[in-house]
């Protein structure tokens, strides 16, 4: 079975704040992708990036990064220094199969006050 | 760049009517997937396709069917709409064997059902 859960359903946060978005995932497969993807106000996701189950290294671009935890299952976002712009609705997403075939979680609506 | 593109951005029927919701994607990808996406319950996939004339039932089917004729276009049909599926409707495609990275998404349809 497979699981993506993000608890934080919606957060506000003031311009230039640093915020962390929280996925935690169950699988029973040891190897497994994630994702993260955004979804702005014009509805069409935007890909961010993908992670395999091999790979726990942080993955840093420019104000995103990523904390990937295999020992809390665990797959977190941190956007540094907030912009209006990064307000969306933001998704974790898993792929048992290796061919992308994913399985996202219910998301988290981010909304950075000027 | 991939594109996909989905053949209405708003969509209003009323109860019963038969419904189709077109999807077509430039990058020659062998897999197509519909999703709905409903508020707290994030995207659920309804039906995928790998290939031409193949089709995969995801995790909602009912009250769906779809057609896959040609490798670029995936098609959604509603046989009676409900009202039950008033929704946002998003397409997706992606290819397992040209090390993509993800799933590739349209801009969605916003179907109302009266």
């Amino acid at each position: 079975a497979q699981k993506v859960t993000q608890a934080q359903t919606e957060i506000s946060v003031v311009e230039k704040e640093d915020v962390t978005l929280d996925c935690v995932y169950e699988t029973r497969d040891t190897t497994y992708y994630l994702f993260w993807y955004k979804q702005p106000p014009s509805g069409e996701l935007v890909f961010l990036i993908r992670r395999n189950s091999f790979d726990e290294q942080n993955e840093i671009s420019g104000r995103y990064s990523w904390n990937f935890q295999k020992s809390t299952s665990s797959f977190n976002f941190t956007i540094t220094a907030s912009q209006v712009v990064d307000s969306a609705v933001y998704f974790c997403a898993l792929d048992q199969t290796g061919a992308n075939n994913l399985f996202f979680g219910t998301g988290t609506r981010l909304t950075v006050i000027p | 760049d991939v594109k996909v593109t989905q053949s209405s951005r708003y969509l209003v029927k009323r109860t019963g009517e038969k419904v189709f919701l077109e999807c077509v994607q430039d990058m020659d990808h062998e897999n197509m997937f519909w999703y709905r996406q409903d508020p707290g319950l994030g995207l659920r996939l309804i039906y995928f396709s790998y290939d031409v004339k193949m089709k995969e039932k995801g995790d909602i089917p009912e009250g769906y069917s779809v057609s896959r004729e040609k490798k670029e276009r995936f098609s959604l049909i509603l046989e009676s709409a409900s009202t039950n599926q008033t929704s946002m409707y998003l397409c997706a495609s992606s290819s397992p064997f040209k090390n993509q990275e993800t799933q590739y998404f349209g801009p969605g349809t916003r179907l109302l059902v009266l």
